[in-house]
């Protein structure tokens, strides 16, 4: 069956612009993570959705990111003001409650 | 706050040998994954070991949880190249957050 799968695979942008970065988890998987993962590093948690919302959002590191899962399937990570510390994998899981299946991730390069 | 603690880090060793992956842990959680990382790939899982004593073995590859020690190995049986990988161990926190180690970067020269 389909695994996840994240859109866009690579995206450039110029720092200070905004944007979405969208993950397709796999269809029933009520539990929807996301994790960035920069250079040599194991991923970081950013945020975690039971069905529509956000039950763990810790991770995030300032209000410039932000997460929605509005009808409890797909999710999208919203970066503003993007800044060149934003670089990295971004990295999306889901699960039904324990192992986490992960996407190809999206490779942000702010410049 | 939990926190995962591999080594090494890294590790450079001939096809045929035998060599175990540590993975410490700092508190107290009855949850443990390993996955493998390919160069510019995602995610894979390996093994998922849920209670103490689990151990759980796939071809060459052999992992084993001791929640008391709070330790997870994972053991490398006469390695092939096809497992030169980056091997990282995630414990179950909260509500399933995972928390990372730095990950094993392992490659196996022929």
């Amino acid at each position: 069956g389909a695994g996840v799968s994240q859109t866009p695979s690579n995206k450039v942008t110029e720092k200070g612009k905004y944007v979405e970065l969208r993950c397709d988890p796999i269809s029933g998987h009520t539990a929807l993570y996301w994790y960035r993962q920069s250079l040599g590093q194991g991923p970081e948690f950013l945020i975690y959705f039971q069905g529509t919302g956000a039950a763990d959002d810790s991770g995030l590191p300032n209000d410039r990111f932000f997460a929605v899962r509005p009808e409890g399937s797909v999710s999208t990570l919203k970066i503003q003001r993007t800044e060149r510390g934003d670089s990295a994998v971004y990295l999306c899981a889901s699960s039904l409650g324990g192992e986490q299946y992960f996407g190809p991730g999206t490779r942000l390069t702010v410049t | 706050e939990l926190k995962v603690e591999q080594n090494p880090l890294f590790l450079s060793m001939q096809e045929g040998k035998n060599y175990t992956i540590y993975c410490n842990y700092s508190t107290t959680s009855d949850r443990l994954y390993w996955y493998r990382q390919d160069p510019g790939k995602s995610l894979e899982s390996l093994f998922v070991l849920l209670s103490n004593g689990a151990v759980k073995q796939e071809g060459r590859l052999m992992a084993s949880l001791d929640t008391k020690a709070r330790l997870s190995t994972l053991h490398i049986t006469a390695a092939v190249h096809d497992l030169s990988a980056t091997y990282f161990c995630a414990v179950d926190a909260l509500n399933y957050q995972l928390i990372w180690g730095a990950g094993t970067k392992l490659i196996i020269k022929p």
